[in-house]
């Protein structure tokens, strides 16, 4: 089955830029999705098929995919987005399957 | 504006069986698929599987055959997550997430979660 690699912890100080990556083999090929969760809530979409916003989420998140990795980026870091980020994948290959990776905890100093 | 309302909380013994709602609104409830995601203590997030709301048909993630069952009822919009002969380790924050964009031809074709419940905490102890 397909494997998403992401970091457990991320920290960035306010005003700059994380970057949180999500590894898998040739993941450059399949669309990745973003999901921001903090504490105690539902997760909530925050990227879609690699680099698209829904409405509502600033213009700081952004995303890329190229080759191995999948990229995060927030700039201008705020208090506010300290929460666990997981990417997505639909996996085709063996078990049609949504897959997750691990999470990542950023931590805002 | 879409809402998925979830039931609350249920402490269940062993071998016992929950029944968990996932109440839509603010859209067409049969044109969308409707997902089940696990998240058990300090975990990550899983994926159980999906319904389609148009024939009813559900599909399974490996792991979640046997004792889960997907359920809907059109007529008020709901879905329902059925878990049989409950065990310690299913104890965990049970979430209902709708597709980001409508089944094709009556067909879920795979797309990002764009509306979560708030989810249901199943504990299974004893």
């Amino acid at each position: 089955s397909y494997v998403l690699t992401q970091p457990p912890s991320v920290s960035v100080a306010p005003g700059k830029t994380a970057r949180i990556t999500c590894g898998g083999n040739n993941i450059g090929s399949k669309s990745v999705h973003w999901y921001q969760q903090k504490p105690g809530q539902a997760p909530v979409l925050v990227i879609y098929y690699d680099s698209d916003r829904p409405s509502g989420i600033p213009e700081r998140f952004s995303g890329s995919n190229s080759g191995n990795t999948a990229t995060l980026t927030i700039s201008r870091v705020e208090a506010g987005d300290e929460a666990d980020y997981y990417c997505q994948v639909w996996d085709s290959s063996s078990d049609l399957n949504w897959v997750f990776g691990g999470g990542t905890k950023l931590t805002v100093l | 504006q879409v809402q998925l309302v979830q039931s609350g909380s249920e402490l269940k013994k062993p071998g016992a069986s929950v029944k968990v709602s996932c109440k839509a609104s603010g859209y067409t409830f049969t044109s969308y698929a409707m997902n089940w995601v696990r998240q058990a203590p300090g975990q990550g997030l899983e994926w159980m599987g999906w319904i389609n709301t148009n024939t009813g048909n559900p599909t399974y993630a490996q792991g979640f055959t046997g004792r889960f069952v997907f359920s809907l009822d059109t007529s008020v919009s709901t879905a329902y997550l059925q878990i049989s002969s409950l065990k310690a380790e299913d104890t965990a924050v049970y979430y209902c997430a709708k597709d980001l964009e409508t089944m094709v031809r009556g067909v879920i074709i795979p797309e990002p979660f764009d509306y979560w419940g708030q989810g249901t905490l199943v504990t299974v102890s004893s």
